[in-house]
């Protein structure tokens, strides 16, 4: 199964700053025929299931702000916030859906402020 | 608008036997896969199962393959998880998914149900 990783496991950032996460796989996402990574961030907020923000690891879902941004190719990947927003506090998630089952998440950042 | 309502959760003995459904509407449910994943209580997202369009390709994680099946019902706007001898550590929030293709493979999750909690205790 490929592992996912992300880091840190929780960050706090002050109103207004740039955030970043990290996620680290253990199989290249990369898939040669297309070049495209198969890799998507998921934004969970309290009490609430989570909600699509980047898939194929750059391409923000319709109706996502643009202070978000994912970037990275192969095994390493980062999702950035811009400039923190109050209701951008949540844990975020990093999934791969490289190929065959199972697809798997990172374990979560939790970000503060 | 898209809406995916879970529902069948609830509170199991363990070896006991329950079933999850999810009411789809607001898009054309049989031309697209579908899925199931997991949430222990304050943990990360666990991927349970998917289920193709057609019902003609399903997979399953290993943790649930033998117990677990899921199905559809595209005349209903409907998909199931027929969870069988549950344990402790099934217990979980179940999210039903909506992919954004019709093939389970190489899924992207687009839409959430609100989950649907299960608890295996006795």
């Amino acid at each position: 199964d490929i592992v996912m990783t992300q880091s840190p496991d929780s960050l706090t950032v002050s109103l207004g700053e740039r955030a970043t996460i990290n996620c680290k796989s253990s199989h290249s996402l990369l898939f040669s025929s297309n070049n495209k990574n198969y890799l998507a961030w998921y934004q969970q907020k309290p009490g609430q299931p989570p909600k699509l923000l980047i898939y194929w690891a750059s391409t923000r879902e319709s109706g996502v702000p643009d202070r978000f941004s994912g970037s990275g190719s192969g095994t390493d990947f980062t999702l950035t916030i811009s400039s923190l927003q109050a209701e951008d506090v949540a844990v975020y998630y990093c999934q791969q859906y490289y190929s065959t089952p199972p697809y798997t998440f990172g374990q979560g950042t939790k970000l503060e402020i | 608008e898209v809406q995916l309502v879970d529902s069948g959760g609830g509170l199991v003995q363990p070896g006991r036997s329950l079933r999850l459904s999810c009411a789809a509407s607001g898009f054309t449910f049989d031309d697209y896969a579908m899925h199931w994943v997991r949430q222990g209580p304050g943990k990360g997202l666990e991927w349970v199962s998917g289920i193709s369009w057609n019902s003609g390709s399903i997979a399953y994680a290993d943790s649930v393959k033998g117990r677990f099946t899921i199905s559809r019902d595209n005349a209903k706007n409907s998909l199931y998880l027929q969870m069988n001898s549950l344990r402790a550590e099934d217990t979980a929030f179940y999210y039903c998914v909506k992919a954004t293709s019709p093939h389970h493979l190489s899924p992207i999750f687009d839409y959430w149900g609100q989950g649907t909690l299960v608890t295996v205790s006795s």
